[in-house]
């Protein structure tokens, strides 16, 4: 079975900070990674997927994550936020194989709040 | 290519009733699911249809839903009679045959409100 777990519901930052939101999984087998962001009133989009290539993936909008096995972390970052970046974000995890194969494991999410 | 397609984009109904959600997946995709986000909590797998086979329906919370895929086409999500745990965010999402387990498309969702 996969797991994953996002460190802080909330996140506050200042326009222009570095943005950085936590996650870590569990799984059994080799997993997919994928951090979505959904804004006000609107559907998941995705931002960035792991697939087993470069550990380091960037995504839309200047995001990026890096995959970690030996943490087993999958955080999110973007050196400078916007105002626009103001959304709730949830990472996620499917396996490659196993019994669990195909279907999708969210975190609980993590609302991002942008200041100017 | 046309995106995922859900809809109604809101429901609102009385404790009791019946609602049936629909989503109409990414032309040639197979592989079809639905999630659920209630409140306060974290988007959970409902299930997984292969073209119109249920692979997966071990995330469907009782026997009040019914999921049918008619010819691996489109798929509804029958909530029969309706209760107020039911309200929530219903998506939809779809993907390749060849890319099962990242491939995914996501629909905007279904707003669900139980009355």
């Amino acid at each position: 079975a996969q797991s994953v777990t996002q460190l802080g519901s909330h996140v506050s930052v200042s326009e222009g900070a570095l943005v950085l939101l936590r996650c870590n999984y569990s799984s059994s087998v080799p997993p997919y990674l994928f951090w979505y962001v959904q804004y006000p009133n609107q559907g998941l989009q995705l931002l960035l997927k792991y697939t087993s290539a470069a550990t380091l993936v960037k995504g839309i909008n200047g995001f990026e994550a890096e995959f970690k096995k030996s943490e087993t972390s999958f955080h999110l970052t973007k050196p400078s936020a916007h105002m626009s970046d103001a959304a709730e974000y949830f990472c996620a995890v499917s396996l490659a194989g196993g019994t669990s194969y195909g279907k999708l494991t969210f975190g609980q999410g993590t609302i991002l709040t942008v200041h100017p | 290519e046309a995106g995922v397609t859900q809809f109604p984009s809101h429901s609102v109904i009385e404790k009791g009733q019946t609602v049936t959600l629909r989503c109409d997946p990414i032309s040639g995709h197979d592989n079809l699911y639905w999630y659920r986000r209630v409140m306060g909590k974290e988007i959970k797998f409902l299930l997984h249809f292969v073209k119109e086979s249920k692979q997966d329906e071990s995330g469907m919370p009782n026997n009040r839903f019914l999921a049918e895929r008619t010819g691996g086409t489109y798929s509804t999500l029958k909530v029969q009679p309706a209760e107020l745990e039911d309200s929530g965010v219903y998506f939809c999402a779809s993907s390749p045959g060849d890319r099962v387990g990242y491939g995914y498309t996501f629909g905007s969702g279904t707003r669900l409100t139980v009355v």
